[in-house]
């Protein structure tokens, strides 16, 4: 059970716009923590993706955005493409668990 | 920008000591701009954060592991490491090492991972 609530899965055709919702509490995204989102494409090392709620790492393509709200977040992809078939993970922090690294169960994104 | 690189048994048997090692290139772990972290994954399953440390030494665990966890810095060797006793099948993951921003606290850099596997 992750502190951190993904939909286990979304999907899509190419050129659609998806989003996933990480929702969490008043202990980790409402007590102001800011949520990051990595992507994981197959076999590969997570990648962040955005940091700080809403902001791209350079090389990051403008097709992805963040937004945080209350206790949960949101990710958003316009103009889907066949590579961003991934596995998405958010991420925050918890007072609760003496401030450590929370992470979302993860979203797996089907491009059809 | 960063490069980090895990290194350590692939293969430890259950009761042991897990020890994983990260080597930093391209940059340094005194590097006031950084935190150091760990983090695993389960075969088929999701992230799961270890703990962290600072460039002068403070570790934050994940309270669930927090007994069986030392996380440890060494300046001479531009490298930080991950010991985990008493390991049991459930120890078995992808293990990772990051570089954690003192800014905005996001994962910014990663290791390519390392699988270990907790078996007889």
């Amino acid at each position: 059970q992750s502190v951190l609530t993904q939909p286990p899965s979304v999907s899509g055709a190419p050129g659609q716009r998806v989003t996933i919702s990480c929702t969490g509490s008043s202990s980790n995204i409402g007590a102001g923590y800011d949520v990051h989102w990595y992507q994981q494409l197959p076999g590969t090392a997570p990648k962040l993706l955005i940091y700080g709620n809403r902001n791209r790492p350079s090389g990051v393509p403008d097709r992805f955005s963040g937004s945080k709200s209350g206790t949960s977040a949101s990710l958003a992809i316009t103009g889907l493409q066949a590579e961003d078939e991934a596995d998405y993970y958010c991420q925050s922090y918890d007072t609760s668990l003496s401030n450590s690294g929370v992470f979302g169960g993860g979203t797996k994104l089907t491009v059809l | 920008q960063l490069q980090l690189q895990e290194s350590g048994p692939g293969l430890v048997m259950p009761s042991e000591t897990l020890s994983l090692t990260c080597t930093v290139s391209v940059g340094s772990v005194t590097n006031r701009s950084y935190y150091w972290a760990w983090i695993r994954q389960p075969p088929g399953k999701g992230l799961e954060w270890i703990g962290s440390i600072s460039h002068f030494g403070t570790v934050k665990h994940n309270p669930s592991l927090k007994s069986r966890l030392t996380i440890s810095l060494d300046t001479s060797r531009n490298q930080f490491s991950l010991r985990l006793t008493s390991v049991t099948a459930a120890d078995t993951a992808v293990y990772y090492c990051a570089s954690r921003s003192s800014g905005w606290f996001s994962l910014d850099y990663w290791g390519q991972g390392t699988l270990v596997t907790v078996s007889s």
